[in-house]
């Protein structure tokens, strides 16, 4: 069975710093990651989508790595902003394609100004 | 963003009735997942569809049911309130195997 592990739970940065979020997981077999983004009282917001081929996106000043060899993918958060304060959550789907995500519970982030 | 809504958005009621919350898409995807969020536990999936009157269970199905008669509309059903299903339930769809979409959820809180 597939789990997915998001370490820290929680991150508290000043505003400016660079940072990465750890997602690992213990199946490599994947079919692709995702990672979202959640505000309080919102829905998830996808932020990356990487499929098993590829071993990064990037969109702004967000760039998501996977190796699935390690089981691990990081987010890489540049030059951090008060308003990246959220809760970052990754997600895997397995080989087979059609089967449904597997959450980590998340990072919580806050950017401190 | 992806045409998802969900309706209530929010629901009190009482333990032991029937309540049905609805999630409507506009995007044609094959795809949509019910979860279910609360703290502690992050997000666990309730029930899925993979087409019309296809569906299959996830990791917490007990106490809830689902229907999708149309493309567009997916229904989750809890028979008999308890206090334990308090939670705010997503709905998500996705196109095969690609992004997945969430809706803004629905706060559910039963007494």
């Amino acid at each position: 069975k597939q789990e997915v592990t998001q370490i820290p739970a929680a991150l508290s940065v000043p505003e400016g710093e660079n940072l990465v979020l750890n997602c690992s997981f213990t199946d490599s077999a994947i079919y692709n990651l995702q990672w979202f983004r959640q505000d309080p009282g919102k829905g998830l917001t996808s932020l990356l989508l990487i499929q098993s081929s590829q071993r990064e996106q990037t969109s702004g000043r967000l760039n998501a790595s996977l190796d699935k060899s390690s089981g691990r993918s990081t987010l890489y958060i540049a030059a951090s902003q008060p308003g990246d304060s959220a809760t970052y959550l990754c997600a895997v789907r397995s080989w087979s394609g059609n089967t449904p995500l597997v959450f980590g519970k998340g990072t919580r982030l806050s950017v401190i100004a | 963003d992806a045409g998802i809504t969900q309706s209530p958005r929010h629901k009190v009621t009482e333990t032991g009735t029937p309540v049905t919350l609805r999630c409507h898409q506009t995007e044609n995807h094959r795809y949509m997942y019910w979860y279910r969020q609360d703290p502690g536990h992050g997000l666990r999936l309730i029930h899925y569809s993979y087409g019309v009157k296809d569906t299959d269970k996830g990791e917490v199905s007990d106490g809830y049911s689902v229907s999708r008669s149309k493309t567009e509309d997916f229904l989750l059903t809890l028979e008999s309130a308890t206090s334990s299903q308090t939670s705010v339930y997503f709905c998500a769809i996705s196109d095969r195997a690609e992004t997945q979409y969430f809706g803004p959820g629905t706060r559910l809180l039963v007494l």
